[in-house]
């Protein structure tokens, strides 16, 4: 597509749901990154893909979650037993390649956790 | 840990004054990006710089990457309410694929 898209890009789920988010990012880009933005903190990075491989996991906060590239496109980031802590925007990026200068991000989804 | 420091972190203005922002660290970084944010938005990137000293010019904002690559600024000239935003600083490391932000700082330029 021509931008990365992003879904949903509001989810308000109640504590102790499991959800998932998704992005499609631009066609032809190898790289993909998910990243976490919460109020009154920078741009938190989650993990990165290659393809769909994952060589960087090491920003997941907990076990809780998870993340998974297919096609060497669509990625889907899940989060299980929600916790307050978790809301926040999530931010998927796209590059052409791993060290190509400059993301193409998505508009997020906002994570709200009841 | 890299970390940057974006300073200041709110600033509200006058349509056609100038502002600087700045962007410091510790580290080293062999790229450094600044994005703009707008609500509901993902960054978008602004420009990136690579070389220490490099100076770059978009319209009425010019970046420049500090000599040791350490620091950056963001300069606009006679802003307008079309820039008000969030501008973040992002910094590359030797990998490059993973990318430092900043904390950003949250201009209002007022009309």
């Amino acid at each position: 597509g021509a931008g990365v898209s992003q879904s949903p890009s509001n989810k308000v789920t109640e504590k102790g749901k499991d959800v998932e988010l998704r992005c499609d990012p631009i066609s032809g880009h190898t790289a993909l990154y998910w990243y976490r933005q919460s109020l009154g903190q920078g741009l938190e990075f989650l993990i990165y893909f290659q393809g769909n491989s994952a060589p960087d996991k090491s920003g997941l906060p907990s076990d809780r979650f998870s993340a998974e590239r297919t096609g060497g496109s669509v990625s889907t980031l899940t989060i299980q037993r929600t916790q307050q802590e978790d809301s926040a925007v999530y931010l998927c990026a796209s590059s052409r390649s791993p060290g190509d200068y400059g993301y193409t991000f998505g508009s997020g989804t906002r994570l709200t956790v009841v | 840990t890299q970390l940057l420091e974006q300073s200041p972190q709110f600033l509200s203005i006058q349509e056609g004054e100038n502002l600087t922002v700045y962007c410091n660290s510790s580290s080293v970084f062999s790229s450094l990006q600044w994005y703009r944010q707008e609500p509901g938005e993902g960054p978008v990137l602004l420009v990136t710089v690579v070389t220490g000293g490099e100076v770059k010019k978009l319209k009425r904002l010019t970046f420049q990457f500090g000599d040791a690559r350490k620091d950056s600024s963001l300069h606009i000239t006679a802003a307008q309410p079309g820039d008000t935003g969030l501008y973040l600083c992002a910094g590359g490391g030797g990998s490059n694929y993973k990318l430092t932000f900043g904390k950003g700082t949250l201009l209002t330029v007022n009309p």
